[in-house]
């Protein structure tokens, strides 16, 4: 079982649609990361949430932390071309010497 | 300011044989980290080096070992190569600064196929 459940696993929408992606645990995080990756690279940090019920928004993402500190979820508006990648929420585990990933979720946007 | 470096970019292998992947952490960055990504899953951690040391280890076997340098720059080592190990490798730098854990940068990875 993944400590981190994130859904859907796959999204394949047009320019122009929202979207929304989850990442869902039964364990109370103090903090939790999304990440996106695109093929042939390496993971990059998009945001950390801390505080249950926050909200962060970075341009056309906006990213919630549940109130009780268990799940997240990414929405994206009038999504683009360039907003393809895999999309992954993390934790920091153990004093920070780990990241334990979801599985994450492959977003496709079509033009 | 150079990001993460990985070497080799792509390395093909044959069951059973040994591998050494290698990274430059980001400049000013003293920690390094491990990761195996596995086709359709997110990166699994595999050990963390500070200070030359191994100072923490994921759930892999001893079949995977590594090394940090003076230089802090690292090298992931891994024997008796089995199909299952075909992955893609991160490593990530960070800069140690207790008790907040700090941002980890990824490089590219490099991808490795056992046949």
């Amino acid at each position: 079982t993944q400590l981190l459940e994130q859904s859907p696993q796959f999204l394949s929408i047009q320019e122009g649609e929202n979207l929304t992606v989850y990442c869902n645990s039964s364990s109370v995080f103090s903090s939790l990361q999304w990440y996106r990756q695109e093929p042939g690279e390496g993971p990059v940090l998009l945001v950390t949430v801390v505080t249950g019920g926050e909200v962060k928004k970075l341009k056309r993402l906006t990213f919630q932390f549940g109130d009780a500190r268990k799940d997240s979820s990414l929405h994206i508006t009038a999504a683009q071309p360039g907003d393809t990648g895999l999309y992954l929420c993390a934790v920091i585990m153990e004093y920070g010497n780990k990241l334990v990933f979801g599985a994450g979720t492959i977003l496709r946007v079509k033009s | 300011d150079a990001g993460v470096t990985q070497s080799p970019t792509h390395l093909i292998k044959t069951r059973g044989q040994q591998v050494t992947l290698r990274c430059s952490p980001k400049s000013g960055h003293d920690t390094v980290s491990w990761y195996q990504q596995a086709l359709g899953q997110g990166p699994q951690f595999i050990f963390q080096y500070y200070e030359e040391e191994e100072r923490q280890r994921g759930n892999f076997p001893d079949r995977f070992s590594g090394h940090q340098f003076p230089n802090y720059s690292s090298e992931l080592n891994v024997n008796a190569l089995l199909l299952g190990d075909s992955a893609l490798y991160l490593c990530a730098s960070s800069l140690r600064v207790l008790p907040i854990p700090d941002t980890q940068y990824f490089g590219p990875g490099t991808r490795l196929t056992v046949l």
